[in-house]
Order: structure tokens, then C-alpha cells, then sequence
């Protein structure tokens, strides 16, 4: 059972901001959020996580509004290194870890 | 430093034979995870070892699944009497969780091509 929904693929120009939402609608207090990326052939790499409000890096923001019943992935300027599958994971927060559900994986193509 | 490595980087093997996959975590990580990845799908998660002991087995997908992990470090996947659709592409990751954070470091994963 699904326990995130993300839009299967989007596309997007070189320099725009992109931003992907997840659906938590079954979100546990405990859980906290997590993106990944994961180019074609190679394991999955962090990019960002948060439990609510606003957090930023280097690379990315994810945005969690008040009530934690989605995220969005926020990448700003994308470039064509950017095209990749990204995944949204809801893990437990600091106790042993239950069943981990990532999303289906949202395909991000940007183009020149 | 060293990534996760992942052993064979391929394999593969007859129907009803069983195969042993070998994961190597980052050194100090104390979370191991087993992930498997059909081709074009996503991540369906198996297993999760805290140390070496496995809280949550409900994900591996049948008897036929078992994992292992000994010393806080290496763990083994296997799979007996290997089906068809047993094929897929299986990665293993490992964290150091602490407090509010917790990044997984994925392996390259080992090819299963069950024939």
C-alpha cells in the first residue's frame, strides 16, 4: 500500500525552478520526509529532508506545509544534469524503522 | 572514503538455484537497508538491520528471502530456489542515524537475472 503519491514525470527547460509535490496523506507524527535522485544504473543519492516548515541546502529546498500532508522539492535553475527520477520517502523519526514505502518516482526531464 | 560496495555487480544464475548477495556498508554505520528495483519501477524495500538484528521482516516477499548481517557490518541477502521474476536489480544502503537526520547511502546494486 502506497503510502506516498508523486506525478510520474514532468518536464522542464534548463534555468527554470522546478518543484515537485508528494502526498502524505497517512503521515505518522514520528515520520519524517526525505527526497531522493537516482540517475539511470546507479543507486539513489540524498538530496534533502525535513520533518515541517522550510528547509534549504546546497541544492535544493523542501517546503512542508503545517499540517505535513505533502512536501515539495524545490531545485531552482535546473540544468540538464538534473534529469533523473526523484523519490519521496516518509522514514520514522529516531525509533527502529517500519516498512519503508518510497514513491513511485517522479521522471524529471529537462530540456535545452 | 569508501562508498557501499555491492557484491557480484552481476549475476546470473538458473531457475531454482539459490544465490547469496553480499553487501559491504560504510564503515561506523550502524542502519543497513536491502532495496529491490525491477527495471523501470521503483524501490520496493525488503529489510532493515539495526546492528544485526532485523526489527521488520514483513517486506521480503516470500520464505524464499532471507538476510543476514553479522558483526554490525556485512550483510547477505539470499535467495532460494530463484524464480523468474526474482530478476531485478537489488541495493543495499547504510546510515549512521542521528537524532533529527538520517541519510542512506545506496550501493550500485547487484544485477539478478534469473533465467
Amino acid at each position: 500500500l502506497a503510502k506516498t503519491t508523486q506525478p510520474i514525470s514532468m518536464d522542464s527547460y534548463e534555468g527554470q525552478e522546478v518543484n515537485i509535490t508528494c502526498s502524505h496523506n497517512n503521515i505518522a507524527t514520528n515520520d519524517y520526509i526525505t527526497w531522493y535522485q537516482q540517475f539511470p544504473s546507479q543507486g539513489p543519492r540524498f538530496i534533502i529532508q525535513g520533518y515541517k516548515t522550510k528547509v534549504t541546502n546546497e541544492v535544493a529546498s523542501l517546503f512542508i506545509p503545517a499540517d505535513r500532508k505533502s512536501s515539495t522539492l524545490s531545485l531552482p535553475r535546473v540544468s540538464l544534469s538534473d534529469t533523473a527520477v526523484y523519490y519521496c520517502l516518509e522514514e520514522n523519526y529516531g525509533g527502529s524503522q517500519g516498512n519503508l514505502i518510497f514513491g513511485k518516482g517522479t521522471k524529471l526531464s529537462v530540456k535545452p | 572514503g569508501a562508498g557501499v560496495s555491492q557484491s557480484p555487480s552481476n549475476k546470473v544464475t538458473e531457475k531454482g538455484k539459490d544465490v547469496e548477495l553480499r553487501c559491504d556498508p560504510i564503515s561506523g554505520h550502524t542502519a543497513l537497508y536491502w532495496y529491490r528495483q525491477s527495471l523501470g519501477q521503483g524501490l520496493e524495500f525488503l529489510i532493515y538491520f539495526q546492528g544485526n538484528s532485523a526489527p521488520d521482516k514483513s517486506g521480503l516477499p516470500s520464505d524464499r528471502f532471507s538476510a543476514e548481517r553479522t558483526g554490525g557490518s556485512v550483510s547477505t541477502l539470499t535467495i532460494q530456489r530463484t524464480q523468474q521474476e526474482d530478476s531485478a536489480v537489488y541495493l543495499c544502503a547504510s546510515s549512521r542515524p542521528s537524532g533529527a537526520y538520517n541519510e542512506q547511502f545506496f550501493g550500485p546494486g547487484t544485477r539478478l537475472t534469473v533465467l
